[in-house]
């Protein structure tokens, strides 16, 4: 099942600097895109979601942009910060109640 | 801030026992689930639970597994034989609605190891 897709497993950035984090999708039924961070040793924290009729959303240093017609989703993290480093996960949800997840993007921010 | 309490955090077992996990959801949220992260792979979903039944399952979720909400508080996941392949990190999630609106809360998780 490669309904969500996050086609990099790690990515490195600089404090103070952006981090771009994709995903992308097969599903064009979804109706919600969310974003949860994962530290080691504990659950996937909600971080920031979009609904499919929208196509930014703004949290905060958090950003989720939609693309729908390429199926594509990214989160923007600006600026960011070494607390930032984590697991991040996509995940979407359509008319039933459960989650389906991406494999999950490692980001590391370094001083 | 209200959060979804799992426990154990680490349950080892042997092959063939039965096992619970234990959760207790955010106190005014009415939908529960299960998913489980087998290492190195992706979150999946095992089961819902909505107003004592369960809403979906997935393929994943056979005979040997069993959800309850034995009071108004705990959520539990039964395995009752346990397999090798069964061994990974089981998260609870609780939502106060089923639709994508409200995101789910998750728990910290029980890492199964099954011997």
């Amino acid at each position: 099942d490669q309904q969500v897709k996050q086609n990099s497993p790690s990515l490195s950035v600089q404090e103070g600097r952006i981090s771009i984090l994709n995903c992308d999708y097969t599903n064009s039924m979804f109706d919600y895109f969310l974003w949860y961070k994962k530290y080691p040793a504990e659950g996937p924290t909600f971080l920031i979601s979009i609904s499919s009729i929208k196509d930014k959303n703004e949290d905060g240093r958090f950003t989720v942009f939609l693309n729908k017609s390429a199926k594509h989703l990214s989160l923007h993290i600006v600026p960011s910060q070494p607390g930032d480093s984590a697991v991040y996960f996509c995940a979407a949800f359509y008319n039933t109640d459960k989650l389906i997840f991406g494999t999950g993007t490692r980001l590391q921010v370094f001083p | 801030e209200p959060e979804v309490t799992q426990t154990p955090s680490h349950q080892v077992t042997q092959m063939g026992q039965e096992v619970i996990l234990r959760c207790v959801p955010i106190s005014n949220h009415l939908y529960f689930y299960w998913y489980r992260q087998i290492l190195g792979q992706k979150v999946e979903f095992l089961v819902s639970f909505y107003n004592n039944e369960i809403s979906e399952k997935s393929e994943i979720f056979d005979d040997q597994f069993s959800v309850e909400r034995p009071d108004g508080s705990n959520f539990t996941l039964k395995i009752r034989s346990t397999k090798l392949e069964d061994s990974a990190m089981y998260f609870c999630a609780s939502t106060f609605s089923g639709d994508g609106n409200q995101p789910q809360h998750f728990g910290d998780g029980t890492r199964l190891s099954i011997l």
